[in-house]
């Protein structure tokens, strides 16, 4: 078990430029989902996939973000002309299915100059 | 919206002390989970406890649910400076998708 991954731990980029996060889950988990937190807030669902199905996306999800997980293994999360309002560490889990612990990666922190 | 509301926001305690953390939900679940988040970092999973659960322990960790007044407790405890971090309570809703809502969370602070 060694835990899910993302990458870039850290992103800072100039507001109008697109962004992409990687997210490597843990091998056996086949439910992977993306958080959003601000500073002093709990994360924020956006969305979720089951194997490469995405099942559910939250109003927080504009049309500028889209996520992917092409073969149900890793997920990518992208922005497109990014505001200063998507500052946020944007964090990916996994597990294995409904009714069980979901686990974090360290989460990727985006500044938007 | 955040469905989990933890209580208190910030609590300083001694080392050796125990610390109580409360969590209040509003509607009915599948389960509900405790989180440690250090700064900069991110979330590490404590304990899953599910709604025909009542109490559950790990460790130097205890949890209560109560389903009838939609709450639950996270008790740490002889705690130690290392514990010190922000505690999240999140809730799997009861339903078919897996999501969780998590509340603002609890600082903790164990002073040495």
């Amino acid at each position: 078990d060694t835990g899910v991954s993302q990458d870039p731990r850290h992103k800072i980029t100039k507001r109008g430029q697109n962004v992409t996060f990687r997210c490597d889950p843990i091998s056996e988990h086949n439910r992977l989902y993306w958080y959003r937190q601000t500073l002093g807030q709990g994360p924020e669902f956006l969305t979720y996939f089951q194997n490469e199905a995405q099942l559910e996306k939250s109003r927080l999800l504009s049309d500028r973000f889209s996520a992917e997980r092409p073969k149900g293994s890793f997920s990518t999360l992208e922005i497109q002309r990014t505001e200063q309002g998507d500052s946020a560490m944007y964090l990916c889990a996994s597990s294995r299915g409904r009714d069980q612990p979901q686990h974090f990666g360290d989460g990727t922190r985006l500044s938007i100059l | 919206s955040q469905q989990g509301e933890e209580d208190p926001q910030a609590l300083s305690i001694q080392e050796g002390e125990n610390a109580t953390m409360n969590c209040s939900y509003k509607t009915s679940i599948n389960n509900l989970q405790w989180y440690r988040q250090n700064s900069g970092r991110g979330l590490v999973h404590l304990i899953l406890i599910r709604s025909n659960e009542r109490e559950k322990h790990s460790g130097r960790l205890r949890v209560t649910l109560d389903t009838s007044k939609k709450s639950s407790s996270l008790l740490i405890t002889a705690s130690r400076a290392a514990d010190t971090a922000s505690y999240f309570c999140a809730t799997e809703l009861a339903g078919a998708n897996s999501k969780l809502t998590f509340g603002k969370g609890i600082t903790l602070s164990v002073r040495p």
